[in-house]
């Protein structure tokens, strides 16, 4: 029983490659979420995903997209990668309360 | 959007003293949650408050909802090393964090023995 995994666990790019950061759960959780985490900053919302199907901005979703693509994956896209999304992505599960299942990070950096 | 100050940014003690942090926001929060995280790893759930003036424990954790519902704090009684890592608050009005949490910057708790 994994949890939630996420891939890669390290990428490093060149500024304007693009890539998807993959998350698939296996809890049958409905809602998912994409944070990033920045030294110094806490982790900020990407953007979420209440359900299959629907897909919401959250506090920094500029230079993202997402792809809620059935109950269990929800992948993040960036299509033109910039330093300053250099940072380590978290991808988030929820079962209904407070006690989100997080997965273990994809360190990303863009040079 | 909201903003979380969470301090002291980083702590360093002695195993066995008790610590303190808190957490304030410029804007009500319906639940405070308070979250651990270890290297590597994304956080956990530590303790989450549901209602202004409550007082929970979680073993040698102590967390309070500020009566103003702008506020929280988080005290660790008899630190032991597996305390360390990085402790965050987060508030929430969504109902069950359906819309995310937002989240503090973080308090980096560094024991020493």
């Amino acid at each position: 029983n994994a949890g939630v995994t996420q891939t890669p666990k390290f990428q490093v790019l060149k500024t304007g490659q693009s890539m998807t950061l993959q998350c698939a759960q296996d809890m049958n959780h409905n809602s998912m979420y994409w944070y990033r985490q920045d030294p110094g900053m806490g982790l900020r919302l990407i953007y979420y995903s209440a359900s299959e199907g629907t897909t919401d901005k959250g506090e920094v979703p500029n230079g993202y997209n997402v792809s809620r693509l059935n109950k269990r994956e929800f992948s993040l896209r960036l299509e033109s990668a910039a330093p300053s999304q250099t940072s380590v992505y978290f991808c988030a599960t929820n079962p209904g309360g407070y006690g989100y299942t997080f997965g273990s990070g994809t360190r990303l950096t863009v040079v | 959007g909201q903003q979380l100050n969470q301090s002291p940014q980083s702590m360093f003690i002695q195993e066995g003293e008790d610590v303190s942090m808190n957490c304030t926001s410029s804007s009500i929060f319906n639940t405070w949650l308070w979250y651990k995280q270890e290297p590597g790893e994304g956080p956990v759930l530590l303790i989450a408050l549901y209602k202004a003036g409550e007082l929970t424990s979680n073993g040698r954790l102590t967390a309070q909802f500020g009566i103003t519902r702008k506020d929280s704090f988080l005290n660790i009684s008899a630190s032991i090393p597996s305390d360390v890592g990085i402790y965050f608050c987060a508030g929430d009005n969504s109902g069950g964090g359906a819309d995310g949490l937002t989240f503090g910057k973080g308090t980096h708790l560094i024991i020493q023995p």
